[in-house]
């Protein structure tokens, strides 16, 4: 069964930094391309970005409003996704989301970041 | 850059059928995802690669594609279907994924 859980969420100051991770078990992580999706309150969903497979490369690549500011990376010894967000603003608040893609998305449960002073 | 366009709500009676379309320049070479989402959790394949549904997805479930527009099709809506969907596609130039801004479907 795939899993996806992810913990890290809170609640930051505007311009400070979080990391976020997401396990991952069920499947094989070095074959998978991984994706951050956002959900601001009340909006709808973002693409926050990717990274491809470790086989295909492992390159990443990121939504505008957060490129330069967010890095994506992956642990293929713990199976394990990560977020890391610098420089944070009040419109990246939110609940962020670690997906597997390809063929059938899997989900993690969510992480609610709050960026506030 | 890249949209999905869908309409912000549709509405049907229970046992109607429902559909929810989303439109994009790239879908005729980009598979087309369909979300469902119930408040406060996280978003549910209902649809992937245009028409096939995950194991679990009731069979009233369907999705089709043509051209730049993709059709989710709920056959028979019941109430607990009243929620969120938003369609989602990748941008062939980019690569990068792209979401529509969700449609909510009333069922009264």
């Amino acid at each position: 069964e795939v899993q996806l859980v992810q913990s890290g969420g809170g609640l930051v100051k505007p311009g400070g930094s979080l990391r976020l991770s997401c396990a991952a078990s069920g499947f094989i992580f070095s074959n998978a391309w991984m994706t951050w999706v956002r959900q601001a309150p009340g909006k709808g969903l973002e693409w926050v970005g990717h990274i491809k497979s470790k086989t295909d490369g492992g390159s990443t690549d990121y939504a505008a409003p957060v490129k330069g500011r967010f890095t994506i990376s992956r642990d293929e010894s713990k199976n394990t996704l990560y977020l890391q967000m610098n420089s944070l603003k009040t419109e990246d608040t939110a609940v962020y989301y670690c997906t597997k893609v390809g063929g059938i998305h899997y989900w993690g449960q969510g992480s609610l970041v709050t960026v506030s002073s | 850059s890249y949209e999905l366009t869908q309409p912000p709500s549709v509405s049907v009676s229970p046992g109607q059928t429902a559909r929810i379309t989303c439109s994009g320049d790239d879908l005729a070479k980009k598979y087309v995802y369909w979300y469902q989402q119930k408040s406060g959790q996280a978003p549910v394949l209902v649809i992937y690669e245009d028409n096939k549904r995950p194991s679990g997805i009731p069979e009233r479930f369907s999705g089709s594609s043509s051209g730049t527009m993709a059709t989710l099709t709920i056959s028979g809506a019941q109430v607990e279907d009243e929620v969120d969907y938003y369609c989602c596609s990748t941008d062939s130039s980019t690569d990068h994924w792209v979401f529509g801004g969700g449609t909510k479907l009333t069922v009264l």
